[in-house]
């Protein structure tokens, strides 16, 4: 089974930072990599989807790229909005993996 | 408006069984597949088990395989998971997801329904 380590497991940064999150692979996994956000109470929300693919309504602070094995999730510039924890997520066809999650808090 | 709708949660002993519901309304029910994604209390979201539009194809978790069944009604738009030899660490809120229906992310989901497993 394909296991997402993501790192790190928590991020304190300052509103205007340049954030990024990682998402490391066991095995090639090709681009089948999504990013979500997730707010308490609040259903997650797909970020970024296929590495690099920004979700409709999504603002473009937040890109994706990788390939394979690793895999960068980039929020440009911090805003108080974005504080949330992050989940890197695989599919192989209705085989979902998830990481473990990166909680992003405000320093 | 799409909406699903979970129910079926609560406090069960360990070793005992609970089955989950998730009705979905405002859409073409069988034409989706859907997921059971759960998380624990503190912990991070974990898929559980998905199954096609047809209810033919499933799939499952390691942690919940052999013990968990996924399956669909969609005569009544209704999607199951039926729990059974229930751990304490299957205390999560679950959720229902509905996948994309080009594939490969999910696009709703449910509030949850919380399943506490504990003596």
């Amino acid at each position: 089974d394909i296991q997402l380590t993501q790192s790190p497991s928590s991020l304190s940064a300052s509103a205007g930072d340049r954030v990024t999150i990682t998402c490391q692979a066991s095995q090639d996994i090709g681009n089948h990599l999504n990013w979500y956000q997730h707010k308490p109470g609040e259903a997650p929300k797909v970020l970024i989807y296929d590495t690099f693919d920004l979700e409709i309504g999504v603002p473009s602070r937040f890109s994706g790229t990788g390939s394979g094995t690793d895999f960068i999730l980039t929020i440009t510039s911090l805003q108080p909005e974005d504080i949330a924890t992050y989940y890197c997520q695989h599919y192989n066809n209705l085989l979902y993996t998830f990481g473990q999650g990166t909680k992003l808090e405000f320093k | 408006q799409v909406q699903l709708l979970e129910s079926g949660g609560g406090v069960v002993q360990p070793g005992r069984s609970l089955r989950l519901s998730c009705a979905g309304s405002e859409f073409s029910f069988d034409s989706f597949a859907f997921h059971w994604v759960r998380q624990a209390p503190g912990k991070g979201l974990q898929w559980v088990a998905a199954v096609s539009s047809d209810g033919n194809t499933k799939y499952y978790a390691d942690s919940v395989r052999g013990r968990f069944t996924i399956s669909r009604d969609n005569s009544q738009s209704t999607l199951y998971l039926q729990m059974n030899r229930l751990r304490p660490a299957d205390t999560a809120l679950y959720f229902c997801v509905r996948e994309w229906i080009g594939g490969g992310r999910p696009d709703y989901w449910g509030q949850g329904t919380l399943v506490t497993v504990s003596s």
